[in-house]
């Protein structure tokens, strides 16, 4: 397609758990972003990947997340021992990196409930 | 933590009317974007204006930047049904790349 996909669109899963989450951008886009949105609030920066490094990991909350972006296209952002707070939406992103400022398309996004 | 401060939080409006949100930030920017966000969609990019830019227009959509007061509007001419949603200010900082730091949003209702 020619946006950016996430899948899965919908994830419940048990406090404990590990869960992956896959985003597959814009081809051609070397910028890749998630975020995470939490219901009534704007989207919180996790993690900004040029290429297949990640360039900025401060948004990561603690260890248990990790994002990964082997080849500089899809990337899946993984968390261990979800907790009932790790409940949001998770965003990514795509741009195409070139001169820094730019917009971002955003896919629509994986909606994560821990029970 | 989030940059940008929206205001109102939510507005109520008629067809026809003029809908304004702001949106103030606290560090200085390279540039400053509004998104929309439908419910339960994800974000699509509206307008994007940079720090050495005052005013930029796109269609219904008009964008203002005050640097000193590090502030910005948002103003929906002669709004529809179909432009109900979120809306959202993001800052841009300088440093190569667009790390985008959003605000809370202004839910903004359009009744016909």
């Amino acid at each position: 397609g020619a946006g950016v996909s996430q899948t899965p669109s919908n994830k419940v899963t048990e406090k404990g758990k590990y869960v992956e989450l896959r985003c597959d951008p814009i081809s051609g886009h070397t910028a890749l972003y998630w975020y995470r949105q939490s219901l009534g609030q704007g989207p919180e920066f996790l993690i900004y990947f040029q290429g297949t490094g990640a360039a900025d990991d401060s948004g990561l909350p603690n260890d248990r997340f990790f994002a990964v972006r082997p080849e500089g296209s899809v990337s899946t952002l993984k968390i261990q021992r979800t907790e009932r707070g790790d409940s949001a939406v998770y965003l990514c992103a795509s741009a195409t990196g070139q001169g820094g400022a730019g917009e971002l398309f955003f896919g629509e996004g994986s909606r994560l409930t821990v029970l | 933590s989030q940059q940008g401060e929206e205001d109102p939080q939510a507005l109520s409006i008629q067809e026809g009317e003029n809908a304004t949100m702001n949106c103030s930030y606290k560090t200085s920017i390279n540039n400053l974007q509004w998104y929309r966000q439908n419910s339960g969609r994800g974000l699509v990019h509206l307008i994007l204006i940079r720090s050495n830019e005052r005013e930029k227009h796109s269609g219904r959509l008009r964008v203002t930047l005050d640097t000193s007061k590090k502030s910005s509007s948002l103003l929906i001419t002669a709004s529809r049904a179909a432009d109900t949603a979120s809306y959202f200010c993001a800052t841009g900082s300088s440093g190569g790349y667009n790390k985008l730091i959003f605000g809370a949003g202004t839910r903004l209702a359009v009744h016909p």
